[in-house]
């Protein structure tokens, strides 16, 4: 089955750890982007990426990155530098030619911080 | 720049009550409006979608209407069930773009 897969469900960091989420899709989508979800804040978009070895920041970029390697892939780092990095994470993809059609979401990494 | 407002919740309906979530827009234009559902500990799910003027958008007995005269896309259903109670998030794109702009996300719960 085509689908979005992100690991891990639950993620934990130390104090000055970075992390990397992983976002693996197999739908054969070009567009792949990276939300960040805080209860009563709905989603943010931190990076998204139209194609392969080319990314763009989104609208709270800082503290993350990200790369685009393959299609298929597009792991997101939480650095030491986000000083809040305590969220629900998703990941989606879409078709690069059809912007009125949907996203497709995983199911979300919850980062905590310990 | 471009914003999406829903109604604050958490909304608590009982079964086979009818549903109604305001979901309002501010843009410069039409763009691409959009209802996402997601059910506990999960992403996001399109519910449904209308990409033009007095389009209506509609799925698993919801409904929404794109009325460019209010700026507005609410969300409508006639009959809830248990199995809807979730996080209804409102959302815009515009053509060309790979942005999708969404609102704060409205609660539902639906006891039986």
């Amino acid at each position: 089955d085509g689908g979005i897969t992100q690991s891990p469900k639950y993620l934990f960091r130390k104090e000055g750890q970075n992390v990397t989420l992983s976002c693996e899709q197999n739908l054969n989508h070009d567009a792949m982007y990276w939300y960040r979800q805080d209860p009563g804040q709905g989603l943010r978009l931190i990076y998204y990426s139209q194609i392969v070895n080319d990314f763009q920041k989104g609208d709270i970029a800082e503290g993350y990155s990200v790369s685009r390697e393959k299609k298929e892939s597009f792991p997101l780092t939480v650095t030491s530098a986000q000083k809040n990095p305590t969220a629900f994470y998703l990941c989606a993809s879409s078709y690069r030619g059809e912007t009125n059609e949907k996203l497709f979401f995983g199911s979300g990494t919850q980062l905590s911080v310990l | 720049g471009d914003s999406v407002t829903q109604m604050e919740g958490p909304v608590t309906l009982s079964e086979e009550a009818f549903l109604t979530i305001n979901c309002t827009y501010t843009a410069t234009g039409y763009p691409s409006l959009f209802w996402y559902v997601q059910y506990p500990g999960e992403g996001l799910q399109l519910l449904l979608k209308a990409t033009k003027a007095d389009d209506k958008g509609s799925n698993k007995g919801f409904e929404a209407t794109y009325r460019k005269e209010t700026t507005s896309f609410h969300l409508e259903k006639g009959s809830v069930q248990v199995s809807d109670s979730a996080v209804y998030f409102c959302a815009l794109r515009w053509a060309g773009s790979y942005q999708l702009t969404f609102g704060k996300g409205t609660k539902l719960s639906v006891i039986p």
